[in-house]
This record gives structure tokens, sequence and C-alpha cells, in this order.
């Protein structure tokens, strides 16, 4: 069964800092894995999308990376906005089936 | 072209009672699942389905029941509701295996009292 972990499970940085998110998973055999954003009471939005193949994607200031024989996965963000604050979800795609980490809530202060 | 659609958006329920959330996609995608989302752990798959006339358990199916008789369409459904049931419910589609990715909709957020 696959097990998907965040870590940390929340963050505080002040506006401008790099944020550094951490995702791990148990089983390397994967197709995908996507980093979702979550604002409070809404549903998920897709961020960035990493197949197996790849070892990174970028879009505008995000970045993910993947190291699939080590099951982690890191999302960086660049020069934080308190607009970035939201919680962060990554998923790995198995086949037809996804599994979630429980996120990292991020908080950028002003 | 509006993505995944779920209604309702909030809904309470009593004890007991059965009900039936809705999804829809308008992207012609074959696959189609429910995820709950409770806090502390994440979203779990509670069944999902290939195509039109195919479906699956996921990690928590127990206490749902769905069907998929169109494309566009992946109800699920509550057949006897209780407080464990109490969560957010996300739909979410794919145009197919592997690779491709999720798109959810909004969420429905259900109450059981």
């Amino acid at each position: 069964k696959q097990e998907v972990t965040q870590i940390p499970a929340a963050l505080s940085v002040p506006e401008g800092e790099n944020l550094v998110l951490n995702c791990s998973f148990t089983d390397s055999a994967i197709y995908n894995l996507q980093w979702f954003r979550q604002d409070p009471g809404k549903g998920l939005t897709s961020l960035l999308l990493i197949q197996s193949s790849q070892r990174e994607q970028t879009s505008g200031r995000l970045n993910a990376s993947l190291d699939k024989s080590s099951g982690r996965s890191t999302l960086y963000i660049a020069a934080s906005q308190p607009g970035d604050s939201a919680t962060y979800l990554c998923a790995v795609r198995d086949d037809y089936k996804l599994s979630f980490g429980a996120g990292t809530t991020v908080t950028v202060r002003a | 072209n509006a993505g995944v659609t779920q209604t309702p958006k909030f809904q309470v329920l009593k004890t007991g009672q059965s009900m039936t959330l809705q999804c829809a996609q308008d992207m012609n995608h074959e696959y189609m699942s429910w995820y709950r989302q409770d806090p502390g752990m994440g979203l779990r798959l509670i069944h999902y389905s290939v195509g039109a006339g195919i479906t699956d358990q996921g990690e928590v199916p127990n206490g749902y029941n769905v069907s998929r008789s169109t494309t566009e369409d992946f109800p699920l459904r509550l057949l006897s509701a209780a407080p464990s049931q109490t969560s957010v419910y996300f739909c979410a589609s794919s145009s197919g295996r592997g690779g491709s990715p999720l798109h959810f909709g909004n969420g429905t957020r259900l109450t059981v009292t």
C-alpha cells in the first residue's frame, strides 16, 4: 500500500523567503506525481505534474523535482508572497489510483 | 467547458437518511473517482470508474455505492448516512490511466447529525 508523507505539516515564513516543501512515498512504481494547492474551504488546484520519467517541472516561481528511486519530491516556491498562503498537497499516481499526503499548510507573513 | 461539476455544495443529513452526491464532467474523460477529505488525513479514495459500466472500490468504500451509466456522470450514493461520513467529498476525472493529470470538482461538504 502506497504511503505518502509530507513534512512539515505547517510552515510560516516572512514574505520574500523561498519555500521548500517535501513529499516522500514508499512505492517507487508510480506513473506520475502531482502537486496541488488548496485554499481554505475550496477545491484542489493542480500546480505541477511530473511524469515518472522526468526529474523536474517548472511553472513560473514554482519548481518541483522528483527522485523516484529514493521516493522523494520537493516543491520549491521562489520569493514567497502572502498570496501563496495555502495548503499544498502532493499525490502519487499508481495506474488509476491516486494516493495523497496530508498536506503542508503554508503561511507567508507580510 | 465547465470541467468537473459537483452538486450540491453543502448538505446536512440525519443519521440513517440516504442521498446521492452528483458529479458530472464535460471533458469526455474515461476515468472518474470519488475522494473524501478529513482533517489531518489527506484525501482517501472511495470508488473509481475506468469507463461507463465499470467501477471498482478504493481505500474506504464501505457505506457508499456508485454506478457509471454514462461517460459524463458518476454519482456517489450514501445508503444510510452515519456521523462518520461527515466529510468533504471531491470528485475527480482524467483522460486515462497513468500519466494523465486529475481534474477536481469544488467539493461537497456533508454533515451527518
